[in-house]
């Protein structure tokens, strides 16, 4: 069964520095999300793609955040600088079908801020 | 803005018991509603959906759900529940084809504990 891939698993950093999360979707899969979740707490989305085109991001903390899909396949996720508050899991999913809801999520990310 | 809201954030329950997990939702339009299950340590997964026609919907393991929709309300259901349903359980909701909007709304989730 095709999955949706995330590297790494785990990742720990003290503030300040940068980090940077992978993601590669089920193969075919135009839509594409990254969400952060804190322990306790549903999924909050971050940022949403549509091929190479970010459809939704009005909750990506811009200041600190980016992310990019530049061949509309993998996508990075990146913080500069980390701060403690972004400790959480960074979930990637994708989807066949915009805005049907139906998502295929990755194992996720696990950051720790020092 | 829209919201779900998933009132019990913990449930415990024996083995063989029924069980029902509230969902409710904060929107007036369509709407696309889904349950997903993420196990223990493993990955956020479907577990059924609604998009339209009948209201009470079946999904994988034994699990239904019903759309309410005069009560805004998604609800879980299980007639009896194994251990290994024990797991961490999240409604979702995302506007149906009549919206331009794009975002998928997950609820806080409720923690399913089953007691062998």
């Amino acid at each position: 069964e095709a999955e949706v891939a995330q590297s790494p698993r785990y990742k720990i950093t003290e503030k300040s520095q940068a980090v940077a999360f992978w993601c590669d979707p089920i193969s075919g899969h135009a839509t594409l999300y990254w969400y952060r979740q804190i322990l306790g707490q549903g999924p909050e989305l971050l940022v949403q793609f549509q091929d190479e085109s970010v459809v939704d991001d009005s909750q990506l903390p811009k200041d600190r955040f980016s992310a990019e899909r530049l061949k509309g396949v993998d996508s990075t996720l990146k913080i500069q600088p980390a701060e403690l508050g972004d400790s959480a899991m960074y979930l990637c999913a994708s989807s066949g079908q915009q805005n049907t809801g139906e998502l295929f999520f990755g194992e996720g990310s696990r950051l720790t801020v020092l | 803005a829209q919201s779900v809201s998933q009132h019990n954030h913990h449930v415990i329950l024996s083995e063989a018991a029924s069980l029902e997990l509230g969902c409710n939702y904060s929107y007036g339009g369509t709407v696309n509603l889904f349950w997903y299950v993420q196990y223990p340590g493993q990955h956020l997964q479907l577990l059924l959906k609604y998009f339209s026609g009948d209201p009470l919907v079946k999904g994988i393991k034994g699990f239904e759900a019903e759309f309410i929709k005069s009560k805004f309300s998604f609800n879980l259901r299980k007639p009896s529940v194994q251990w290994s349903d024990t797991a961490e359980y999240f409604c979702a909701v995302t506007l149906g084809p009549d919206s331009s909007a794009s975002k998928i709304i997950f609820g806080s989730g409720t923690r399913l504990s089953i007691r062998p």
